[in-house]
Formats: C-alpha cells, sequence, structure tokens
C-alpha cells in the first residue's frame, strides 16, 4: 500500500535552516515529488518539485535520493512567516489517488 | 489571471439536509480535484476528473458523496443527508493536465459545518 509519512511538526527559530524529510515508499518511476505549504484558512500553495537529485529555487532546495524513496525539503534561513503546514506529494497517480504527506506543521519563533 | 475559487466560503447546515459545492478551476486546467480536511487533520483525496470524466471514485468517503463535473470546467461535489463527521473544510484545485509532474492550484476552500 502506497504511503508517504512526514514528522508531524517541527520547532525552529529564525535564522535557521530547516530540513524536513518525507518517505514516500511506492513512488512510480514516473512520478514526481512536490512539496506544498499551507497558511491556516488558506489552501495549499506550491513551493517546490524535483525528480531526482537537487532542485533549487527561489524560497526553497529539494535533495532526493538515488533510490527516490525520500525527498528532504530544506528551507534557508527561516522567518516567522515560514510558520505553516508542509505538505509532500510523492506520486501523482497511485491508482487514481494522490497520496499527501500528513503535513508537518513547522513553528518558527524569534 | 484568476485563480480557483469555490463556493459558499462558508457553510452550515443540519444534519440530514443536503449541500452543494462549488469549485471554478482555472480557466484552461484540465484536471479537478477535491479534497477533503478535517480539523488538524491533512489532506483526504476523494476525486480527481479529467475533464469531465472521473476515472476513480473509490476515494469519496460514502455513497452520500457525489461529484460532476460538466463542460470541463465547473465541478460540483454534492452531499447527501450530511451527518456531523462531514464537516471540514473542502479543497478544490486544478492543474494544467494529469499526472506527477502537474502542479496542483488551491482554491481558499469550503467550511462545512453539520449541525
Amino acid at each position: 500500500l502506497a504511503k508517504t509519512t512526514q514528522p508531524i511538526s517541527m520547532d525552529s527559530y529564525e535564522g535557521q535552516e530547516v530540513n524536513i524529510t518525507c518517505s514516500h515508499n511506492n513512488i512510480a518511476t514516473n512520478d514526481y515529488i512536490t512539496w506544498y505549504q499551507q497558511f491556516p484558512s488558506q489552501g495549499p500553495r506550491f513551493i517546490i518539485q524535483g525528480y531526482k537529485t537537487k532542485v533549487t529555487n527561489e524560497v526553497a532546495s529539494l535533495f532526493i535520493p538515488a533510490d527516490r524513496k525520500s525527498s528532504t525539503l530544506s528551507l534557508p534561513r527561516v522567518s516567522l512567516s515560514d510558520t505553516a503546514v508542509y505538505y509532500c506529494l510523492g506520486g501523482g497517480n497511485q491508482g487514481g489517488k494522490l497520496i499527501f504527506g500528513q503535513g508537518t506543521e513547522l513553528s518558527v519563533k524569534p | 489571471g484568476a485563480g480557483v475559487s469555490q463556493s459558499p466560503s462558508n457553510k452550515v447546515t443540519e444534519k440530514g439536509k443536503d449541500v452543494e459545492l462549488r469549485c471554478d478551476p482555472i480557466s484552461g486546467h484540465t484536471a479537478l480535484y477535491w479534497y477533503r480536511q478535517s480539523l488538524g487533520q491533512g489532506l483526504e483525496f476523494l476525486i480527481y476528473f479529467q475533464g469531465n470524466s472521473a476515472p476513480d471514485k473509490s476515494g469519496l468517503p460514502s455513497d452520500r458523496f457525489s461529484a460532476e463535473r460538466t463542460g470541463g470546467s465547473v465541478s460540483t461535489l454534492t452531499i447527501q443527508r450530511t451527518q456531523q463527521e462531514d464537516s471540514a473544510v473542502y479543497l478544490c484545485a486544478s492543474s494544467p493536465g494529469w499526472g506527477g509532474r502537474e502542479t496542483q492550484y488551491f482554491g481558499p476552500g469550503t467550511r462545512l459545518l453539520v449541525l
């Protein structure tokens, strides 16, 4: 059974680097790994996506090992506004269902 | 351009009543998704559409739930004989196509409260 798991919560302080790891044990060959961010009372929004190795954009980096069974979202120098829930989506077609991780609630403190 | 919109933004209903939730996807997006998010919980996938077709309805929680999409655009999620456990935020998303590489664009959600 496809399963995507990630830590329930994490705490950090402003200016630190935060790494959130997600495991997606049944990812298919043609699936990509996508991370979303959700603020309270809003829908999730796209952060970053990758297939393998490393991807970097203006807000985050995504590290994917060769076996692609996990991925790590890296947020450099977090600020208070990065406090949110982060969701991992490992795969776009698992029997027709999209399986998000349960979300990691990141709390950034001053 | 306009993003995904959902209506109503909030809905309070009595147990046993039927409700309809509407989603207007981004123009031109062929794929549309419905999710449910209970208080403090993650995203529960319900159903997706490719065009007007929903290939797999097994994610719908019960036969009280149904969804349709017409004209390859607007979608409606209907919950019949609502129960208190149906209370949640119902999120809709759309993407240009279907597949593991497509980015989903989410609407703000409809907050449903069943009394």
